[in-house]
């Protein structure tokens, strides 16, 4: 089965550095890979949608990366801020054709002033 | 845009009660909604998909009698836990896409938090 894993369970940077997370997956080769993120007692928001065939794609402070050779994702957090803090979720394709997503645990980031 | 609102947003029952969540496109229509469960610090687990007009389809190992799933129309997707009992308590969230194309992001509901006494 589909296992996908996140770097850290947590992240400490501070303000205006660039924060990095990891996702990475085994046993399955996504269409497209997404990153969420989730704020404490609320639902996840989208972010970011890669394809298999995108090596790179930004919006605004933020940047992805997926190299499906390596089986990894990187998400990128430029001039990173205090609101920037939550919890960041990677989600892959189960199958296209259900649309259902896997989702990883998760990385807290914390963005100290 | 691509609205999903959930209701209610807290709940505490008694165990073996029955308990109904609604999750709505406000929107978008959206042909499929997803129902996933998460435990505190864990992530978000898939319960079930739910296509308009059709039977839901139950991931390995959760209840299809014990959490009803129905979805009448195109921006309407209801979860009911059955006869609730304390580990059933947990965070509940749904997320619904349109119909327009593949690899569309789901849109989340901000969940229904279930505490069952």
């Amino acid at each position: 089965s589909q296992k996908i894993e996140q770097n850290s369970e947590a992240l400490n940077i501070q303000e205006g550095k660039t924060a990095t997370l990891t996702c990475n997956y085994t046993n399955y080769s996504p269409a497209y890979l997404q990153w969420y993120r989730q704020d404490p007692g609320r639902g996840p928001v989208f972010l970011l949608l890669i394809r298999e065939n995108e090596k790179e794609k930004r919006k605004e402070r933020l940047k992805v990366t997926f190299d499906t050779t390596l089986k990894q994702s990187l998400f990128h957090i430029t001039a990173s801020q205090p609101a920037d803090s939550a919890t960041y979720l990677c989600a892959l394709d189960m199958d296209t054709g259900r649309r259902a997503l896997t989702f990883g645990s998760g990385t807290r980031l914390q963005v100290q002033p | 845009g691509a609205v999903v609102s959930q209701h209610p947003s807290w709940v505490i029952c008694k165990s073996g009660t029955s308990v109904k969540i609604e999750c709505r496109s406000l929107d978008f229509q959206a042909t499929t909604m997803f129902w996933y469960r998460q435990f505190p610090k864990q992530s978000l687990m898939l319960m079930a998909t739910s296509n308009e007009g059709s039977k839901a389809t139950y991931e390995q190992g959760v209840e299809k009698d014990k959490f009803l799933i129905n979805h009448a129309s195109l921006t309407l997707s209801t979860l009911t836990v059955t006869s609730a009992h304390p580990e059933d308590s947990s965070f509940y969230i749904c997320s619904a896409v349109s119909w327009t194309g593949q690899n569309q992001p789901q849109h989340f509901g901000d969940g229904t938090r279930l505490s069952i006494l």
